[in-house]
């Protein structure tokens, strides 16, 4: 079956713009997670989503946010772009959630600010 | 509080010989525990996990890692390392309790593998 699609794969922004990436879980998993990679933090947990509601978030500013859409389909969204911002953001799916269950991970959308 | 701490940022093996990657934690209540890999340009893929069943755990690839309690560790191990094992492991854990959970990344270890 077809694994955890994100797009877009690469975009490049400026300070001050907003960004929205998407991200399509494996069909039947209801919970989608996503996750900021740097070279200077690593991996750090933005927030998950389960059945549109969101479960558990991590600590980032609010200009970072989420939805959830009834076919398990995942936005987030960073407004206000700041060059700290320019990482790898990964997403991931599961059939019972981030804390119980195995992760699907897509292949990340690389987002550069400049 | 809860934290995962992987003791190698980077670990370098011959081919053929043992892998051992090292990972202790902290936490409050009984954890779950992941090894995760990250192939470049990749997502993670999920290597073996430890849910309060058989300590020692074998996960795909040949990997395996064992629980140990009473040292709060939860090691990596291979006894042989193929040139396909080169990549970024990380160690995860997660705590739930009550209506909450939370999850923690290690810092991840970068193995090399030479000829």
């Amino acid at each position: 079956k077809a694994g955890v699609t994100q797009t877009p794969r690469y975009l490049i922004k400026t300070r001050g713009q907003q960004v929205t990436l998407s991200c399509s879980p494996i069909s039947g998993h209801r919970s989608v997670s996503w996750y900021q990679q740097t070279p200077g933090q690593g991996l750090q947990f933005l927030f998950e989503y389960f059945s549109e509601t969101q479960r558990n978030k991590g600590n980032f500013p609010g200009r970072f946010s989420g939805r959830q859409f009834s076919n398990s389909r995942s936005e987030m969204n960073v407004s206000t772009l700041e060059l700290g911002d320019s990482a790898l953001y990964l997403c991931a799916s599961s059939l019972e959630g981030v804390d119980t269950g195995e992760l699907f991970f897509g292949e990340g959308s690389r987002l550069t600010v400049l | 509080a809860q934290s995962v701490t992987q003791l190698d940022s980077h670990v370098s093996v011959s081919e053929g010989t043992p892998v051992l990657l090292r990972c202790n934690y902290s936490s409050s209540y009984s954890p779950s525990l992941f090894w995760y890999v990250q192939h470049p340009n990749k997502g993670l893929q999920l290597l073996l996990k430890y849910t309060s069943a058989a300590t020692l755990v074998k996960g795909i690839n040949g990997f395996e890692a064992e629980f140990k309690k009473s040292e709060t560790s939860f090691h990596l191990t291979k006894p042989s390392a193929h040139m396909s094992d080169a990549a970024e492991y990380f160690c995860v854990v997660t705590t739930s309790s009550s209506n909450d959970y939370k999850l923690s990344f290690g810092a991840g270890t970068t193995v090399t593998v030479r000829a």
